[in-house]
């Protein structure tokens, strides 16, 4: 059973090109979750989908970003007219129940130059 | 605002040597979260801790929670290298779905032989 699975792995971008983070959840999962993690800090929720669903999107920054959760195919975090503060990992998390502990994937770092 | 607050935030051991890391949370919580990080990997789940009082052991860390005192610990015993790693205690917002998890800081621990 594969886990949480995440790609690009590492992503380099130039300041106003567009990011796009891929995350497959585990099999069976349909909550799934969206953390950054800057250098030398804990995880920061961003948004929570379901199937086709934002259930709460409150960690999101206002302008530039959004995430999808289709009904085919994987979630996807994106970043337009990405800045150097947008330098980060981005973990994807997938549960199959509330009360179950996140899985979390191996992240994507990504850099902007 | 739910707040989230580890201490230490670094800690370096002997091996042999026991110690406990402190998560104390500003709201009413009855779900928290202990991760594991190695650098540059994802998070692992470590313990689940539903409820008032609840003890979970693994291995050489064992984790309670008191919701009365919002309080978690991890408690190292008998330190090995292998345990060296960032260690995280999350809690959930408490929302009615999802789990949205507020992290700390991180407790960077390193265990020298």
């Amino acid at each position: 059973n594969a886990g949480v699975m995440q790609n690009p792995r590492h992503l380099v971008r130039r300041r106003g090109q567009e990011a796009r983070l891929r995350c497959s959840p585990m099999k069976g999962h349909s909550h799934v979750y969206w953390y950054r993690q800057l250098p030398e800090e804990g995880l920061k929720f961003m948004v929570y989908l379901q199937k086709e669903n934002i259930i709460d999107e409150s960690g999101m920054p206002k302008e530039r970003f959004s995430a999808e959760f289709p009904k085919e195919g994987p979630s996807i975090l994106r970043i337009q007219q990405v800045v150097r503060g947008d330098s980060a990992a981005y973990f994807c998390a997938s549960s199959r129940r509330m009360t179950e502990a996140l899985f979390f994937g191996e992240g994507s770092r990504l850099t902007v130059l | 605002e739910l707040k989230v607050e580890q201490n230490p935030l670094f800690l370096s051991m002997q091996e042999g040597k026991n110690y406990t890391i402190y998560c104390n949370y500003s709201t009413t919580s009855d779900r928290l979260y202990w991760y594991r990080q190695d650098p540059g990997k994802s998070l692992e789940s470590l313990f689940v801790l539903l409820s008032n009082g609840a003890v979970k052991q693994e291995g050489r860390l064992m984790a309670s929670l008191d919701t009365k005192a919002r309080l978690s610990t991890l408690h190292i015993t008998a330190a090995v290298h292998d345990l060296s790693a960032t260690y995280f205690c999350a809690v959930d917002r408490g929302e009615t779905s999802g789990s949205r998890l507020t992290f700390g800081e991180g407790t960077q621990l390193t265990v020298n032989p």
